[in-house]
């Protein structure tokens, strides 16, 4: 199946300061991306859809000025955490898939980053 | 957001089957999956089933959905070591593309 990777798979900063995580489609290109946060036991919920050339849609109760999503390219989309605080500190996971309109099935998630903000 | 829970936990022999319980609150069309996360990597799709349908099989798997009790379960037959792993249950309603996960389940397969 198809590949997404995510980088960093684990960061520890000190709060204040801004983490930028990247998840790139290896194989395939991604018109859509996910992002995804999960708290230790707690299901994985959506922060935010990227989309490539466009501006990502934001899901309620998640700030957009903390939470920059940059879709630049087909294989590459980022989420910044500016600012971080320890109540950021989560597990994030993107996801991707080759087309919006395409098969819900196919969308391939990231190994996913844990952030550890000090 | 709609509501899909999991319990935690789930351990069994290798050889037994194993069975995952999910519970959604969506009463519109819907699609349901199971995805498995190993230590370390992406979700992985294992398959996934329409709210018009009752049953899936495929290979060791098998999805049971109780429409009017809004229960979804994945059956693992002969459950190896290899199947250790936390099993997520998501749902996404047929007129948006957005996914709801219940919190997971650590199946924990003994020798």
């Amino acid at each position: 199946g198809a590949v997404v990777s995510q980088h960093p798979s684990r960061v520890i900063c000190k709060s204040g300061t801004s983490v930028k995580i990247e998840c790139r489609s290896l194989d395939f290109q991604a018109t859509t991306m996910f992002w995804y946060r999960q708290f230790p036991k707690q299901s994985l919920m959506l922060m935010a859809t990227s989309n490539e050339g466009s501006k990502a849609t934001y899901e309620q109760g998640v700030e957009k000025d903390k939470f920059l999503i940059n879709h630049a390219s087909l294989t590459l989309s980022t989420l910044t955490v500016t600012s971080a605080h320890p109540e950021d500190s989560s597990f994030y996971i993107c996801s991707a898939r080759a087309s919006l309109a395409g098969p819900r099935e196919t969308q391939y998630f990231g190994p996913g980053t844990r952030l550890l903000v000090l | 957001g709609e509501d899909v829970e999991q319990s935690l936990f789930l351990s069994v022999r290798e050889g037994d089957s194993s069975v995952i319980n999910c519970t959604y609150t969506d009463s519109s069309s819907t699609y349901l999956y199971w995805y498995k996360q190993e230590p370390g990597a992406g979700l992985q799709l294992l398959t996934y089933i329409f709210s018009n349908m009752d049953m899936k099989q495929d290979q060791r798997l098998t999805v049971l959905l109780n429409k009017k009790d809004k229960h979804l379960s994945l059956r693992i037959a002969d459950t190896q070591t290899g199947d250790s792993a936390i099993y997520f249950c998501a749902e996404s309603p047929y007129n948006f593309n957005k996914f709801y996960f219940g919190s997971g389940t650590k199946l924990n397969v003994k020798p």
